[in-house]
């Protein structure tokens, strides 16, 4: 079956402008959660939603937003991009909480000079 | 808030050596997770271990979970060049009630031919 396909693979932006990555889950995963992973921090949590609600967040400003269709497929929208947020962005599909395992796309390398 | 910490930070071998990755929690254990990152890619998926005491294994590498669930390893055994890449360790934050997972900082595994 197909895996996690997260579009596109490489973005530049300029600072201010604002981005959306996209990730489709593994057909019948209802859960999808999005990571931040930064050579300082690692790799750390943005939110994730099930069934096009936001369960979870985690600690980053409000210039970072998602959002989850109907059919699970999953945006997440950075405006006014910072040269920090440069990161690969990364998406997890779940069958749904705990003990189900998390498959993670390929990611999106952001750049943002 | 629970952390996770790796050891080594990195790790250069023989091909043909065997090696061990450690994962060690400040808090107890409900889900544990090992992926293989390649640099700038995303995260395969290797392992999942939720007992005390489970162990499993797949091809040359095995993980185990220790009785306390508060540590686990990570054994390649008769290294290889593909095994090369960054070894993530990520446990389910709170036991899997917030539908994220936490990671370490990641051990860098070079292998030499």
């Amino acid at each position: 079956k197909a895996g996690v396909t997260q579009t596109p693979r490489y973005l530049i932006k300029t600072r201010g402008q604002q981005v959306t990555l996209s990730c489709s889950p593994i057909s019948g995963h209802r859960s999808v959660s999005w990571y931040q992973q930064t050579p300082g921090q690692g790799l750390q949590f943005l939110f994730e939603y099930f069934s096009e609600t936001q369960r979870n967040k985690g600690n980053f400003p409000g210039r970072f937003s998602g959002r989850q269709f109907s059919n699970s497929r999953s945006e997440m929208n950075v405006s006014t991009l910072e040269l920090g947020d440069s990161a690969l962005y990364l998406c997890a599909s779940s069958l749904g909480r705990g003990g189900y395992g998390y498959t993670f796309g390929s990611g999106t390398r952001l750049t943002v000079v | 808030s629970q952390e996770l910490e790796q050891s080594p930070q990195s790790l250069i071998v023989q091909e043909g050596k065997n090696l061990t990755i450690n994962c060690t929690s400040s808090k107890t254990l409900y889900g544990l997770y090992w992926y293989k990152q390649k640099y700038g890619e995303g995260l395969i998926f290797l392992m999942m271990l939720q007992k005390g005491g489970e162990e499993k294994s797949h091809e040359k590498i095995t993980a185990k979970l220790d009785e306390k669930k508060q540590q686990s390893s990570l054994h390649i055994t008769a290294s290889q060049p593909s095994h090369a890449g960054i070894y993530l360790c990520g446990a389910d934050k709170d036991g899997g009630s917030q539908g994220n997972l936490i990671f370490g900082k990641g051990t860098k595994l070079s292998v030499k031919p």
